[in-house]
């Protein structure tokens, strides 16, 4: 199947700090997802991206669609404790297969 | 409320001894979809139903079996599990092959094979 690499694979950070995580694939897609999991729970679509180049906010979420189509980016502005959980892309090119990456677990320290 | 329902949370059980976990949705949703979240490889596609009495692989099918005779309930089989099909299941639902922005997810079954 295809791989989605996300980087990095875990970060401690300040509340109050911005965070960057990127998801990078061997193959292109035509739709990126962005996910957030709390725990014991299932995954919640954060972003959805569909077109190259995109750039989508979602309050202090901002996600955005490689020109490439083989990558994509997530950034957080201003974390607060709430944002802990493990963040998740996904691509898709048919809507009934998708892709998911290995998680970028988000920790607070308030 | 819209929400996808699993059942059960948690199972253990011993290697070989078939079971099932059920999933079903009150959305009127078409498409319907199992994953398996393991440490460290993210969610991993198993099956998925575009309607029902359609279902296609996904990218880890092995040891697995769906079926999807109404369109709410999408049950995942294991028909002789093995220890390595431990993991966290995830079911998932959307309105169409067109609203890719619109995936719930169940709250999830954790499976442990001994």
């Amino acid at each position: 199947g295809q791989q989605l690499n996300q980087s990095p694979q875990s970060m401690f950070i300040q509340e109050g700090e911005d965070v960057s995580m990127n998801c990078t694939s061997s193959s292109i897609f035509n739709t990126w997802l962005w996910y957030k999991q709390d725990p014991g729970e299932g995954p919640v679509l954060l972003i959805a991206l569909y077109k190259a180049g995109e750039l989508t906010s979602n309050g202090r979420l901002t996600a955005q669609f490689g020109i490439t189509r083989k990558d994509s980016f997530l950034n957080i502005s201003a974390s607060i404790p709430s944002d802990v959980g493990i963040y998740f892309c996904a691509g898709t090119n048919t809507g009934n297969q998708f892709y998911f990456g290995t998680g970028t677990s988000l920790t607070v320290i308030p | 409320e819209a929400q996808v329902t699993q059942n059960p949370r948690y199972l253990i059980t011993v290697t070989g001894k078939k079971l099932t976990v059920t999933c079903s949705q009150n959305m009127n949703h078409e498409y319907m979809s199992w994953y398996r979240q393991d440490p460290g490889l993210g969610l991993r596609q198993i099956y998925y139903s575009m309607n029902v009495e359609v279902t296609d692989k996904g990218d880890v099918p092995e040891g697995y079996k769906v079926s999807r005779k109404e369109k709410r309930n999408f049950p995942l089989i294991l028909e002789s599990p093995s220890p390595n099909q431990t993991s966290l299941y995830f079911c998932a639902s959307l309105p169409g092959q067109g609203y890719v922005g619109e995936q719930f997810f169940g709250p999830g079954t954790r499976l442990t094979v001994l």
